[in-house]
This record gives C-alpha cells, structure tokens and sequence, in this order.
C-alpha cells in the first residue's frame, strides 16, 4: 500500500495546549499536504510544503517535512475546541501530481 | 475557491440496490476525483473523472461496479452499483484548486449505509 501513516491515532488535549502529529510515507513525493475534517464531513485544506522545503508556517500551524526519512509533523499551537477534528497527511507524489495518496488520520480532541 | 455540492447527503439502501451521487461545482474545472472514506478509516481514491473521457480507476476499483460520469466541466456522478453492506462508506468528490494544482477542494460527502 501507498497509504501513508499517521501517528498518534488519536490525541486529546486541553484548550491552550499544543498539539503535534506525525506522518511517515513511503515513496519519492513532490509535496506533502495536511487536511484537517470535522465530523466526517469533507476535508478543507490546511497546509502544504514542497520536497524542497523543510519548514512551513501558517498562522498557528507550523509543518516540517524530513525526505531523508520520509516523514512530516503537523504542530497545532495553542489549541481551541474548535481545532476538534480529524487531521490527515496527504502525499502528492513524483508523476502524478494530481493524485494524492492520503495517511491513516489523527483523531484530535480539544477539551476546556 | 470552488464551492462543491453533493446530492445526496446521506442514504440508506437495500443491498442489490444502486445508488447514482452527483457532485456540482459553481465553476469549471479540469480534474475531479471520487474518493470512498470507509468507517473510521482515511480516504482511498476511486477514480478520476476526465471530461470527455473514460475515467481513470484506480486499482482494486472497477468500471462495472463504480461507473463514473463526466458530461461537463462542472459536474460528475458516481454509481455503486449491486452494493452490498460493505459498500457503506462516506463517498467525497474533490476538485483541483485550480489547472495544474497541487492542492484539492472537497465537497461535504454522501454518507451511504448499505443493508
């Protein structure tokens, strides 16, 4: 399988705090995105970082990504309830730039 | 950013039964994709829809059980066909941002329970 994995499965932490997540991949990409989707709904777009970049921010988010371990983390600082969601780390890869391959998620939980 | 609608939101159906999800976008686009989402799980894609052409499946999907329509530039449907419970699943359509993009626009998904 392609499907990138996606560490920890799920994550609950309190209102304030910080929130990190991890995906590891398997083949040579062009891009690694990250999706976040509330309540099985469909997925918003939240960052996304080239193979020739190692570091991306974006108001609270901040991504790395490591080729030479094929590997990318999602921090969320100071977490809101509202930040509550699924978080999915999607791959697009060298040649078919169009299709992503997407990991295995994040469950986060943001309680007060 | 393209804003993209499903129909329907969610259905229930009798196994043997096929279903036909529409997916509308307010404007034109290159690619569209259909992506299954099972229970708890992440999302694998189907297919490519090209207009003008047959789609693209991928592997472990096929024609004969998710036909795939692409009339326009703005709108697609997906069929599952003869569905059996475990086709119960969320099923998303998504767009590219824009020619040639890297990143995606999602519509809200049709959830199917199948029993």
């Amino acid at each position: 399988s392609q499907q990138g994995e996606e560490d920890p499965q799920a994550l609950s932490i309190q209102e304030g705090e910080n929130a990190t997540m991890n995906c590891s991949y398997k083949t040579s990409i062009n891009n690694l995105q990250w999706y976040r989707q509330n309540s099985g709904r469909g997925l918003v777009h939240l960052i996304l970082i080239r193979s020739n970049e190692r570091e991306k921010h974006s108001g609270r988010l901040r991504v790395t990504l490591d080729t030479s371990k094929k590997s990318s983390s999602l921090l969320i600082t100071a977490s809101r309830a509202a930040d509550t969601a699924s978080y999915f780390c999607a791959t697009g890869n060298t040649g078919t730039a169009s299709k992503l391959t997407f990991g295995t998620g994040t469950r986060l939980q943001v309680t007060l | 950013s393209a804003v993209i609608s499903q129909k329907p939101s969610r259905d229930i159906c009798q196994r043997g039964t096929s279903l036909t999800i529409q997916c509308q976008v307010d404007s034109q686009v290159t690619m569209m994709f259909w992506y299954r989402q099972q229970p708890g799980q992440s999302l694998t894609l189907i297919a490519t829809a090209n207009q003008g052409s047959e789609a693209t499946y991928e592997s472990g999907f096929v024609i004969d059980k998710f036909p795939i329509s692409r009339p326009n530039l703005t709108f697609s449907t997906l069929t599952v066909s003869n569905m059996s419970p475990e086709d119960s699943s969320i099923y998303l359509c998504s767009v590219d941002s824009s020619i040639g993009a890297e990143t995606q626009y999602f519509g809200p998904g049709t959830r199917l329970l199948v029993l």
